[in-house]
């Protein structure tokens, strides 16, 4: 069966500071691989996805960039933290052929930006 | 461009009580409907999805939704509550005949179950 992992659950980083969120998928091959962020009473956020290795596309211009170094790999950066990026961050995966299919979602990490 | 309408932000209700959450979407094209649920501090999980055929499509935990093409609604029932559904309900469209898919999710419905 398949899993997605999230880390790390929760961080609190200064404004200014890096960052370097992971997300991996087990138990399939080529997924699409998403990046959502969920802010409060605001739904959620597409900010990426990548339908293969180096393929990224950006949802939004923002703060943030998003890289795909192995096929079940996802990793979302940052060089400098806002406060406006505090915020609840989903990874999501679905199968690549999938048009119909559902998005399964990691546990996400809570990142608060103080 | 498709959009997705969650009217109510917060749903109180009592337990074993009926209960109806609405979801509009906004679409040129045919879509594929979702919904999902996220318990406190967790990721979303899949409740139903409505693809094509019959309008009434039946998902887990005892929920259902009926898809209303003229309406451009998909609204989520549940016939009797209990207390183990208070989560955030999303509701999500993504267009139909691509080759790749995403979601436009609305901004959620928080039910409240209470005894």
């Amino acid at each position: 069966s398949q899993t997605i992992h999230q880390w790390p659950a929760t961080l609190v980083q200064p404004v200014g500071s890096p960052l370097s969120l992971e997300c991996t998928v087990e138990g399939t091959s080529n997924p699409n691989l998403y990046w959502y962020r969920q802010a409060a009473g605001r739904g959620l956020q597409l900010l990426f996805y990548s339908v293969g290795i180096g393929q990224i596309s950006s949802e939004v211009p923002q703060n943030l960039s998003a890289s795909r170094p192995q096929d079940r790999q996802f990793i979302l950066s940052s060089k400098k933290l806002l406060l406006s990026d505090s915020g609840f961050y989903l990874c999501a995966w679905s199968r690549l052929a999938g048009v119909s299919d559902e998005q399964f979602f990691g546990p996400g990490t809570r990142l608060t930006v103080l | 461009a498709q959009s997705v309408t969650q009217l109510d932000s917060q749903v109180p209700v009592f337990e074993e009580a009926p209960v109806e959450l609405r979801c509009n979407y906004s679409s040129s094209v045919s879509v594929y409907l979702f919904w999902y649920v996220q318990y406190p501090n967790q990721g979303l999980q899949l409740l139903l999805k409505y693809l094509s055929g019959s309008t009434l499509v039946k998902g887990i935990n005892g929920f259902e939704a009926e898809f209303n093409k003229s309406q451009t609604s998909f609204h989520l029932r549940k016939p009797s509550v209990h207390i183990s559904d208070t989560a955030e309900y999303f509701c999500a469209v993504s267009r139909g005949n691509t080759g790749f898919q995403k979601l436009v999710f609305g901004t959620g419905t928080r039910l409240l179950v209470s005894p």
